[in-house]
């Protein structure tokens, strides 16, 4: 069975400074890896995803990830944090074969203060 | 654009009531799912489909039931709703391959008193 960790229920970052939510794995065969963002009172967006070729993945909003196969690990970065960042963010896994059911971790709520 | 469309936003029933939460897509997706989300939880897989009428139980299926008589429309039922059912329910879909992107409705608030 896959799982998902996300470190830190909560991330304070000030405005302009380094974002980074991380997210380990756990899964039998490197899966497919997803970020998704949700403000408030609203469904999930997606960030960027992993599925193959160039581990480090490119997404909207200036956010990008790498995948890293030795770590399990699929951190979420921004280089200078804007305060229309302040969200949720969930990490999430699919097996590479048949149905796309994901798999989410517990979600990081991200703080921005100016 | 990718629409998910859920028919209500926010919902009060009572104890012992029977639910219907509504779903409909309009991008001829194969999979549509149905997510719980609870604070400090995350969202967890109450049921998906693959096809019409086809239905797989997810990680939490017990006092849910869902109904897909037309591709692009997915219900979920609650058959009597209980408080523990209180909850942000989100509806899903996507392409039936692994890796495709699933897109979510606006989320359904549903409080049971």
């Amino acid at each position: 069975a896959q799982s998902v960790t996300q470190l830190g229920s909560h991330v304070s970052v000030s405005e302009g400074a380094l974002v980074l939510l991380r997210c380990n794995y756990s899964s039998s065969v490197p899966p497919y890896l997803f970020w998704y963002v949700q403000y408030p009172n609203q469904g999930l967006q997606l960030l960027l995803k992993y599925t193959t070729g160039a581990t480090l993945v490119k997404g909207i909003n200036g956010f990008e990830a790498e995948f890293k196969k030795s770590e399990t690990s699929f951190h979420l970065t921004k280089p200078s944090a804007h305060m229309s960042d302040a969200a949720e963010y969930f990490c999430a896994v699919s097996d590479t074969l048949g149905y796309s059911t994901l798999t989410f971790g517990k979600g990081t709520m991200l703080l921005v203060s100016p | 654009d990718v629409k998910v469309t859920q028919s209500s936003r926010y919902l009060v029933k009572r104890t012992g009531e029977k639910v219907f939460l509504e779903c409909v897509q309009d991008m001829d997706h194969e999979n549509m799912f149905w997510y719980r989300q609870d604070p400090g939880l995350g969202l967890r897989l109450i049921y998906f489909s693959y096809d019409v009428k086809m239905k797989e139980k997810g990680d939490i299926p017990e006092g849910y039931s869902v109904s897909r008589e037309k591709k692009e429309r997915f219900s979920l039922i609650l058959e009597s709703a209980s408080t523990n059912q209180t909850s942000m329910y989100l509806c899903a879909s996507s392409l039936y391959r692994a890796g495709n992107t699933i897109y979510f409705g606006e989320g359904s608030w549903l409080t049971v008193v």
